[in-house]
């Protein structure tokens, strides 16, 4: 059974660079058929999808947070990475990790498993 | 972006009633609509995706319907274990975006 688990720091202080880690087990990160994403949740407040990232490296973001995201994976450990730069208090939020599953060659996404999810402060 | 307004906000609902949540999408997206159910302190669960189909072990109890920019989300008998907040999300455009969710509450 595939399952997710995101680790890192729960408190970030502002200005600085958030980084977490989502370990992947019951698959491999190498499955030609998925990317894999990370989505966050402001407490109180609705879903924003962040960025995916595919075995290879390939990446693509959310366009308001492009200049301050880098999602990377490291197939040798079955895990990728998520760096947010240049945090605010407005960062602060539950971050989960999750596999994109879609049909190939058509515009057919969704998010399923879902790690856990980690709130990650951003304060002083 | 695309915006995901969802219906209502919140409701109050009793064990066996019909629920029904609207999302309705500010472009086109076909049926490129996904819905999830979040209980508190954990993460969403995929109940339908494209529109209407079932998600495997899913109760039959949930239903989705729609194209286009409307699209509905039906419990056909609320049971106690469907208290939560449900969320629409359409993957035809980057970004993907999320409705802000419904919250179902006992009554």
């Amino acid at each position: 059974q595939l399952q997710l688990q995101e680790s890192g720091p729960g408190l970030v202080k502002p200005s600085e660079t958030l980084s977490l880690t989502c370990g992947v087990s019951g698959d491999s990160i190498t499955s030609t058929s998925h990317y894999w994403a990370w989505i966050r949740q402001p407490p109180g407040k609705g879903l924003q999808w962040i960025g995916s990232v595919y075995y290879s490296g390939s990446t693509f973001y959310n366009p308001s947070l492009k200049s301050r995201v880098t999602i990377s994976v490291d197939t040798s450990k079955n895990q990728f990475s998520l760096k947010l730069s240049s945090v605010t208090a407005a960062d602060t939020a539950v971050y989960y990790c999750a596999r994109r599953v879609g049909i190939t060659g058509t515009p057919f996404a969704w998010f399923e498993p879902w790690g856990q999810g980690m709130l990650v402060t951003v304060s002083s | 972006d695309i915006q995901m307004t969802q219906s209502p906000s919140s409701l109050s609902a009793s064990v066996g009633d019909r629920v029904t949540i609207t999302c309705r999408a500010s472009q086109t997206i076909s049926t490129y609509l996904n819905w999830y159910q979040q209980k508190p302190g954990k993460a969403p669960k995929v109940l339908i995706y494209a529109a209407s189909s079932l998600q495997s072990g899913v109760p039959s109890r949930f239903n989705g319907s729609g194209s286009g920019t409307d699209f509905t989300l039906t419990i056909s008998s609320l049971q106690p274990e469907d208290f939560a907040t449900y969320h629409c999300q359409q993957s035809y455009y980057i970004p993907y975006t999320f409705g802000q969710g419904t919250k179902v509450e006992i009554k």
